[in-house]
């Protein structure tokens, strides 16, 4: 069974760069898509970007000036970096799978973690 | 202002059967398959169905999903208290390039 399990800072100040690791276990991270997504409290769910195994990324145009995605598959993580965060940020910030290559669509997610509030605030 | 466009909130009755409905665009839902997820309170979402219409292992056939043009619909019948849960549906925008959600609907089961 696939689990995915983000790590990393709760609290940010504005301006400053949040960054989130997301760890897979149960299964190896490559020949799928793995995608950061985030929900502001009350709110709905927002992509931000996906990365494959080999590197290939593609990000949301609302956040791709400010956002990095990587992988490091010897440690089957994955990474977020959002720069230049505002309290706009706040959010849960999910990391999830993306569904196989060979399926119809791949764009859905079929696993996730269980997500961490980040908080940005001075 | 999220991309597709689902009702904020619906309810129904335990045993009913209720429709969600989710609503784009040509670039979106008119040429891209359709995804639905399920939300409780403090719980990550979790998939319903894929492809328009095809369920995971182990979600319950009380779950179905369609698509005709540009909207989507999730239907749940045998409505049980605990399908009272966030509602999303996902797609792909050809033309942003970018996974797009619906806003969500808040199903109540009263």
């Amino acid at each position: 069974q696939v689990q995915l399990q983000e790590s990393g800072p709760g609290l940010g100040k504005p301006s400053e760069t949040l960054s989130l690791t997301c760890t897979v276990s149960g299964g190896s991270i490559s020949s799928y898509y793995w995608s950061w997504i985030r929900q502001p409290p009350g709110k709905g769910l927002e992509w931000i970007g996906y990365i494959y195994y080999t590197g290939n990324t593609n990000y949301n145009p609302s956040l791709k000036s400010r956002v990095t995605i990587s992988v490091d598959t010897s440690k089957n993580q994955f990474s977020l970096k959002l720069s230049s965060v505002t309290a706009a940020d706040t959010a849960v910030y999910y990391c999830a799978r993306m569904g196989p290559l060979y399926s119809s669509s791949w764009y859905y997610f079929d696993y996730w973690g269980q997500g961490t509030l980040v908080t940005v605030s001075s | 202002q999220s991309v597709l466009t689902q009702p904020p909130s619906m309810s129904a009755a335990p045993g009913q059967k209720v429709t969600i409905s989710c609503s784009g665009s040509s670039s979106n839902i008119g040429s891209n398959y359709v995804s639905w997820y399920q939300q409780f309170p403090g719980t990550a979402p979790k998939l319903l169905i894929y492809d328009n219409n095809k369920r995971p292992s182990g979600i319950p056939d009380r779950f179905s999903g369609s698509k005709s043009g540009t909207s989507a619909t999730l239907g749940i019948t045998g409505l049980q208290t605990g399908d009272e849960a966030d509602y999303y549906c996902g797609t792909w925008d050809s033309s942003l390039s970018a996974v797009v959600f619906g806003g969500g609907t808040k199903l109540t089961v009263l």
